[in-house]
């Protein structure tokens, strides 16, 4: 079945340092890749997403892309701030069966002053 | 635009209680579904649906029923609670043309004694 594996955290940073959170996924066929976060007592939102290999999905100075020969989609941000502390979640939709989203465990991101 | 409402936001149980969380959302998509969120496990499907009168399970169904009459709404019912159903619980809806974002609620905390 389909399957995601993100780094465990929690990862803390200093502000403007450089982020990278790994994910790689398992899925037949083509998925559709998604970046959603999770700040302190609310819902999950799309941050970022890509539909096909090599597609760089981009949001709010965050970017991933689409690695199918390392069935990878790691997230990176430049610079990072303080408002970014929240819990990152990668996921997969596959293009057959079920349809719906699978998703990793999260990764807690701190950002300290 | 309210987006996808969930009630309670917070519920306290006894073992073999049942009750209903409810989900509402006000952008006319076709898809809903239920997740919920436990430590170090990601969010993991209990049921959904691709549209009023149909409904289908999810990764982790049992204890859990659902149905889903109107477009506008879909309730998750506990029939009879047990502590390992306590958890945070997550409504999300998309459009069926979507090529997966959902929205998500806020959340609904549950805790059974």
């Amino acid at each position: 079945g389909n399957s995601v594996t993100q780094m465990e955290g929690p990862v803390t940073l200093s502000e403007e340092a450089f982020l990278t959170i790994n994910c790689t996924y398992t899925a037949t066929g083509y998925p559709s890749l998604f970046w959603y976060v999770q700040y302190p007592g609310e819902g999950l939102q799309l941050l970022l997403k890509a539909t096909k290999a090599d597609d760089k999905g981009s949001n709010k100075g965050f970017e991933a892309t689409y690695r199918k020969e390392t069935t990878s989609f790691h997230l990176e941000k430049g610079s990072v701030q303080v408002s970014d502390s929240a819990v990152y979640f990668c996921a997969l939709r596959s293009d057959t069966g079920r349809r719906a989203l699978t998703f990793g465990s999260g990764t807690r991101l701190q950002v300290q002053p | 635009n309210a987006g996808v409402t969930q009630t309670p936001k917070f519920q306290v149980l006894k073992t073999g209680q049942s009750m209903t969380l409810q989900c509402a959302q006000d952008m006319n998509h076709e898809y809903m579904s239920w997740y919920r969120q436990d430590p170090g496990m990601g969010l993991r499907l209990i049921h959904y649906s691709v549209g009023a009168g149909i409904t289908d399970q999810g990764e982790v169904p049992n204890g859990y029923n659902v149905s889903r009459s109107t477009t506008e709404d879909f309730p998750l019912r506990l029939l009879s609670a047990a502590p390992s159903q306590t958890s945070v619980y997550f409504c999300a809806s998309r459009s069926s043309g979507n090529t997966g974002e959902l929205f998500f609620g806020e959340g609904s905390r549950l805790t059974v004694l």
